[in-house]
């Protein structure tokens, strides 16, 4: 059964440092979206892309994150500097359409920020 | 945005002890969904219930969907060790795809 793609499962950084999450969609699926879960919690969408471009990035925090999906496959997010509440689950859906339908979730990298 | 809020906030049963997790929201919906977490992984997609529908089935899960009371619940029948984890509920409206989730019901089931 097709599965979304995270890595690194787990990182840990110092704060002020750089830190890069990739995820690879389920083949075919158009929609990628990248959420933030902080222990405890449920998961809080940061950004949600349609193939290429970006449809919903009103929760990332744009003077440290960024999110791109160049040929609409796969997805890198960033964080630069990283700071200690950064530290969560970073967990990356996708859907086949955008629509009100299924997101299939990848297993999500832990960060831990130092 | 659209937010499920899951009651209880936690829920420890014996095996075999029908566990009933509830969620409520706000506003009208397209579809409701239930997902389960175990600890320190992603999310598994359980079930989907559309507005049009009161009852849904899948395996040992029931859930129910009560739009006049903006209310959902999910039975997990015969639960077992294994179905130790969270559950979240995630309503969807018409005018959007986002999901949002609430802070989840963790469920402890002991052998």
């Amino acid at each position: 059964e097709a599965e979304v793609a995270q890595s690194p499962r787990y990182k840990i950084t110092e704060k002020s440092q750089a830190v890069a999450f990739w995820c690879d969609p389920i083949s075919g699926h158009a929609t990628l979206y990248w959420y933030r879960q902080i222990l405890g919690q449920g998961p809080e969408l940061l950004v949600q892309f349609q193939d290429e471009s970006v449809v919903d990035d009103s929760q990332l925090p744009k003077d440290r994150f960024s999110a791109e999906r160049l040929k609409g496959v796969d997805s890198t997010l960033k964080i630069q500097p990283a700071e200690l509440g950064d530290s969560a689950m970073y967990l990356c859906a996708s859907s086949s359409w955008g629509g009100p339908d299924t997101q299939y979730f990848g297993p999500g990298t832990r960060l831990t920020v130092l | 945005s659209q937010q499920g809020e899951e009651d209880p906030q936690a829920l420890s049963i014996q095996e075999g002890e029908n566990a009933t997790m509830n969620c409520s929201y706000k506003t009208s919906i397209n579809n409701l969904q239930w997902y389960r977490q175990n600890s320190g992984r992603g999310l598994v997609h359980l079930i989907l219930i559309r507005s049009n529908e009161r009852e849904k089935h899948s395996g040992r899960l029931r859930v129910t969907l009560d739009t006049s009371k903006k209310s959902s619940s999910l039975l997990i029948t015969a639960p077992r060790a294994a179905d130790t984890a969270s559950y979240f509920c995630a309503p969807l409206n018409n005018a959007g795809n986002m999901l949002t989730f609430g802070g989840g019901t963790r469920l402890m089931v002991k052998p």
